[in-house]
């Protein structure tokens, strides 16, 4: 069975920095790209970025591009998102997904935003 | 970027009544090399995280109940449930992974009338 647990989610002020890491089982996470999708309270799905099996390529949506950084290491099966400069509208959910297309999800860390 | 575009917001359908939910993308989502599209659908329920009901538009996801149905092609979709069920109230999404950046709808709520 695929699992996938996030952490590091909390409460950060505006310009902070957080890493959130996802630890994966049940699969062959070298063999999988990985996700970061979010959700504003109360709002729809956003995908955030996601990585190639090999880490060697890595998307962003452009509003995160610069700000935040998604990797992995196939040795822990995790992967990460470090987080800086962050904004108030950053408040969100935060999933992790296996694949290319998100397939299986995690329970999502809460990053809340404020000052 | 692909926008995906939703409709409606929301509906309210009577148990056992069919519910049909519209998709629409701003450029085709149909790949030429494979001939597949890059369509998926998503259900989530309130307080859990979003379950992958059906990917390439029409093929549904394992363990998904055979009274969702996907279709369509190129720019428009459709997700269909035949026949409401209780356990069925929930906000879907359409999502496309066609092209980065990857981009979901607003979003169908769908409640029981």
């Amino acid at each position: 069975e695929v699992q996938l647990v996030e952490s590091g989610g909390g409460l950060v002020q505006p310009g902070g920095s957080l890493r959130l890491s996802c630890a994966a089982s049940g699969f062959t996470f070298s063999d999988s790209w990985m996700t970061w999708v979010r959700q504003a309270p109360g709002k729809g799905l956003e995908w955030v970025a996601n990585i190639k099996k090999d880490g060697n390529e890595k998307y962003y949506v452009d509003s995160v591009r610069g700000r935040f950084t998604i990797s992995r290491d196939n040795a822990k099966n995790s992967l990460y998102l470090q987080m800086n400069s962050l904004r108030v509208d950053d408040t969100a959910v935060y999933y992790c997904a296996d694949g290319f297309l998100s397939i299986n999800w995690g329970q999502g860390t809460l990053v809340t935003v404020s000052s | 970027d692909i926008v995906m575009t939703q409709s409606p917001d929301s509906l309210a359908v009577s148990l056992g009544e069919r519910a049909t939910i519209n998709c629409k993308s701003s450029q085709s989502v149909l790949s030429s090399s494979d001939n597949k599209n890059y369509l998926a659908w998503y259900q989530q329920k309130p307080g859990q995280s979003p379950k992958l009901l059906m990917y390439w538009a029409s093929t549904r996801e394992s363990g998904v109940p055979d009274r969702f149905s996907g279709s369509g092609s190129g720019t428009d979709f459709t997700l269909t449930i035949s026949s409401l069920q209780a356990d069925d109230v929930a906000v879907y999404y359409c999502h496309h992974f066609h092209s980065v950046p990857l981009t979901f709808g607003g979003g169908t709520k769908v409640e029981i009338k």
